[in-house]
């Protein structure tokens, strides 16, 4: 139990679908983020929160949409998807975005497939 | 630029022996910190160890400990003893104190197999 909770573990859709991805932290944490990780390709941050307040948008298309409502929860809406969209994305969030000495605790992931 | 090298994308250990997974790293920052975190098959990633640019002694969690050599820029993670569930992917990273909103770079990875 890392205390990072992603719902759902699998998701398979269609590229006309939408869906959505959902992160909860029970760390007491300030900071959330958003990493895509596909085969043979090193982990890629996606978004970046800092009490709830969106700070970095690593240039990801459109059709993934953030949402933070507060610093216990994390979204990510799914719209329109392409085939090179499958891959595992994974939550994690950490206590203090500004320290470098802060490590990020990591759900376990949604995997996801479009057809 | 920020970068992070893991040069052994495979290895096959013995059970109970030790094992090194390296790390290199590239920054022009003084002060950064590393990390090690352990993902097996089932998705999660599990943070294993840190080490800062600045502490004296080498990192070390139980089984886990880094071997840190700020002049060569590596990083590496030294397992003892390796068990069957030692058997994962294992991703160094690293972030930069003047990085902002706490961006973190991972490696590729190395997929560690115990034998039996």
């Amino acid at each position: 139990e890392t205390g990072v909770t992603q719902t759902p573990r699998h998701l398979v859709m269609g590229m006309t679908n939408k869906k959505s991805l959902k992160c909860e932290q029970h760390l007491g944490h300030n900071a959330m983020y958003w990493y895509k990780q596909s085969a043979k390709k090193p982990l890629e941050l996606m978004f970046v929160y800092n009490f709830k307040e969106q700070t970095e948008n690593n240039s990801v298309p459109s059709r993934f949409s953030p949402e933070c409502p507060n610093s216990s929860h994390l979204f990510l809406h799914l719209h329109t998807l392409q085939p090179e969209d499958s891959a595992l994305y994974l939550c994690a969030s950490s206590q203090d975005p500004g320290t470098a000495d802060q490590p990020q605790h990591f759900g376990d992931g949604t995997r996801l497939s479009i057809l | 630029a920020q970068k992070i090298t893991q040069t052994q994308p495979g290895m096959f250990v013995q059970e109970k022996e030790a094992v090194t997974l390296d790390c290199t790293y590239d920054t022009s920052d003084p002060s950064y910190g590393l990390f090690w975190y352990k993902q097996p098959s089932s998705g999660e990633m599990i943070f294993l160890i840190y080490q800062g640019s600045y502490d004296q002694q080498n990192a070390t969690e139980g089984r886990y400990s880094l071997n840190f050599q700020k002049a060569r820029k590596s990083a590496n993670l030294v397992i003892s003893a390796s068990q069957l569930g030692d058997s994962a992917m294992y991703f160094c990273a690293m972030r930069e104190r003047s990085s902002s909103a706490s961006k973190i770079i991972f490696g590729s990875g190395t997929r560690l197999s115990i034998r039996p």
